[in-house]
């Protein structure tokens, strides 16, 4: 089945370290998106990719990286930069236009 | 700037019951409106959208939303809810400004509370 695939689905973080949050799809869509999920907030856009190789920042970049080597994945890098990064972290992917987006089933991130 | 806002924290329904979930939106240009439902610890999922044509759009789950165009509205309503309808619903408009990107701007979210 077609879908996109978020791992681990819980995973610690210690002082100083840095994170990485893995995405992969396999629907062929051309949009990835990484979004922040806290509660009574919403979800918050963190980066989105339109294609191979480019990527923009969403409202709330800082603290993280992402890159975008191959159409399936979309890895979220939590760096040490971001102070603040207990909270639900949501993949999702889409075909250009007005197509709906599709998520994953998230990766849950606390701090140590 | 473009937003949307779901006016309710939480909505509670009998089941059997008709359920409207609110929202409203504000946008520059024609608006592209979706809902989706989140259970606990998954992600979300796509339940309906609006682009173009009839106001009243219908989805999954037996879900249907009304486009109110001059009362820049898009509510989420089911005829008669379910026990197992009870979940939060997002309500989301594409963000135009940034062209084709696909971008969402979500609400806060309306936890559905259904009883039995």
């Amino acid at each position: 089945d077609g879908g996109i695939t978020q791992s681990p689905k819980y995973l610690f973080r210690k002082e100083g370290q840095n994170v990485t949050l893995s995405c992969e799809q396999n629907l062929n869509h051309d949009a990835m998106y990484w979004y922040r999920q806290d509660p009574g907030q919403g979800l918050r856009l963190i980066y989105y990719s339109q294609i191979v190789n480019d990527f923009q920042k969403g409202d709330i970049a800082e603290g993280y990286s992402v890159s975008r080597e191959k159409k399936e994945s979309f890895p979220l890098t939590v760096t040490s930069a971001q102070k603040n990064p207990t909270a639900f972290y949501l993949c999702a992917s889409s075909r250009f236009g007005n197509q709906p987006q599709h998520f994953g089933d998230g990766t849950r991130l606390s701090i140590l | 700037a473009q937003s949307v806002a779901q006016p309710e924290d939480q909505v509670n329904v009998a089941e059997g019951n008709p359920l409207t979930v609110k929202c409203t939106y504000s946008v520059s240009g024609n608006p592209y409106l979706f809902w989706y439902v989140q259970y606990p610890n998954r992600g979300l999922q796509f339940l309906l959208k609006y682009i173009t044509g009839d106001n009243l759009v219908k989805g999954s789950y037996g879900f249907e939303a009304e486009f109110n165009k001059s009362q820049t509205s898009f509510h989420l309503k089911k005829p008669s809810a379910l026990v197992s309808d009870s979940a939060l619903y997002f309500c989301a408009v594409r963000a135009v400004q940034h062209g084709n990107t696909g971008k969402l701007i979500f609400g806060q979210g309306t936890t559905l509370q259904v009883k039995p």
